[in-house]
């Protein structure tokens, strides 16, 4: 069974902090997203790697940064949190024929920044 | 700017009758539609895609129609069950500009009532 595992389902962190969500996947995907969602603004991608040490920046990528140092993991960094990153976090993998179909997600991780 | 949207953020239906969920785009590069379901505290999972080559893809109780003249695809569900009670996302995507990238709408949550 296809497994993408995010280690922190809820966390609250104070103003100014450095937050890592970190994503592993079972699957041997070669890409990885990380998404946030929103009430009203739905799923937005923050950053993608199609391999490992690769990155590009999806539509939202300020204030965050990402690693990918092994193919299962995918961290998301926010280096100093502010109350407007407060919001539902989304990893993501896909093999590298993606056509969507073959997208799977983890459970999310809850941020709470205060 | 959204180039999805889906403009109904919520409907209700009682079940054993039709759920028409609806969903908007604005880029005629769009080729490839999905919609995805989300429980709360889960993850989206791939429900039903359709190709732009298609106006109608069928899987069960669920169906999506595309009309491509209109930028407007639908998501039918026949008959509805109180499981299907879920937040539903359509996402598009351009094959030829990647598929990594999907552009997510806002969501409708459907509450099928018993």
């Amino acid at each position: 069974d296809v497994k993408v595992t995010q280690s922190s389902r809820y966390l609250v962190k104070r103003t100014g902090e450095k937050v890592f969500l970190e994503c592993v996947q079972d699957m041997d995907h070669e890409n990885m997203f990380w998404y946030r969602q929103d009430p009203g603004l739905g799923l937005r991608l923050i950053y993608f790697s199609y391999d490992v040490k690769m990155k590009e920046k999806g539509d939202i990528p300020e204030g965050y940064s990402v690693s990918r140092e092994k193919k299962e993991r995918f961290s998301l960094i926010l280096e100093s949190a502010s109350t407007n990153q407060t919001s539902m976090y989304l990893c993501a993998s896909s093999p590298q024929g993606f056509s969507g179909n073959t997208i799977y997600f983890g459970e999310g991780s809850w941020l709470t920044v205060v | 700017d959204q180039q999805v949207k889906q403009n109904s953020p919520s409907l209700s239906v009682q079940e054993g009758r039709i759920s028409i969920l609806n969903c908007d785009y604005t880029n005629s590069m769009f080729d490839y539609f999905l919609w995805y379901k989300k429980y709360p505290a889960e993850g989206p999972t791939f429900l039903i895609s359709i190709s732009s080559i298609k106006d109608k893809n069928e899987d069960g109780r669920f169906t999506v129609f595309l009309n491509k003249s209109a930028k407007h695809l639908s998501l039918h569900i026949v008959p509805s069950q109180p499981g299907d009670s879920a937040v539903y996302f359509c996402a598009a995507s351009a094959r030829e500009t990647g598929a990594n990238n999907l552009f997510f709408g806002t969501g409708t949550r459907l509450t099928v009532i018993p």
